[in-house]
């Protein structure tokens, strides 16, 4: 069971907007900065936001994070097949560790 | 350009040991924190264990906490994790990845390696 709570999975239809959430605790996502990396199969891990919605210089304006109270959220706008992933929230968790969210497997129908 | 490439994964016995390591390249390691996670065959990321700078201090995830311990060698750019007394349900690919600054408390990895295979079965 993971800290952090993201759904299972997620859809929608090329070009169109989907966002997938990550619910944690004050422990954690409240008092501490969060990321969300992209994994595509077979790859190692890819950082998409840090620091609840910065972007990396290399990723793409479409991709946006958010994070309000004890909750984040990852937007992807103009969906495409290539968005086609595994999703994952963590963050910096006051037992002193890092957690990680379970994964929400995204689909471009 | 950083690299992190790591090495030393393989098949092991449960009980038996095995010690990964990570060789940097591309930027100053002894300024970064290192961390070691981790990813079971068609399951989530777990985070194993986070090493600061000067390796003063270290954390672990609960699953691995007495059984696996992690160093760095800053004169060497490199990064290990000592796995004893290893489990089934250690059986994973191992990533290592570099943190934004000094301390280990911020989960910006921008880089991580390609990760090395551990399969502990008998």
């Amino acid at each position: 069971q993971s800290v952090l709570t993201q759904p299972p999975s997620v859809s929608a239809a090329p070009g169109q907007k989907v966002t997938i959430s990550c619910s944690g605790s004050s422990s954690n996502i409240g008092n501490n900065y969060v990321s969300w990396y992209q994994q595509l199969p077979g790859t190692a891990p890819k950082l998409l936001i840090y620091d609840n919605n910065k972007r990396p210089s290399e990723i793409p304006d479409r991709f946006s994070g958010s994070k309000s109270g004890t909750s984040a959220t990852l937007g992807i706008t103009g969906l495409q097949t290539g968005d086609e992933a595994d999703y994952y929230c963590g963050t910096w968790d006051s037992s002193l560790k890092v957690v990680f969210g379970g994964g929400t497997k995204l689909t471009v129908l | 350009e950083v690299q992190l490439v790591e090495s030393g994964g393989g098949l092991v016995e449960p009980g038996r040991s095995l010690r990964l390591s990570c060789a940097a390249s591309g930027f100053t390691f002894g300024d970064f924190a290192m961390h070691w996670v981790r990813q079971a065959p068609g399951k989530g990321l777990e985070w194993v264990s986070g090493i600061r700078w000067k390796s003063d201090r270290t954390a672990y995830a609960d699953s691995v906490k007495g059984r696996f311990t992690i160093s760095r060698d800053n004169a060497k750019n490199s990064l290990y994790l000592q796995m004893n007394s290893l489990k089934t349900e250690d059986t994973a690919y191992y990533y290592c990845t570099k943190g934004p600054y000094g301390d280990y408390d911020d989960v910006d990895f921008h880089h991580w390696g390609q990760g090395t295979l551990v399969t502990v079965s008998s």
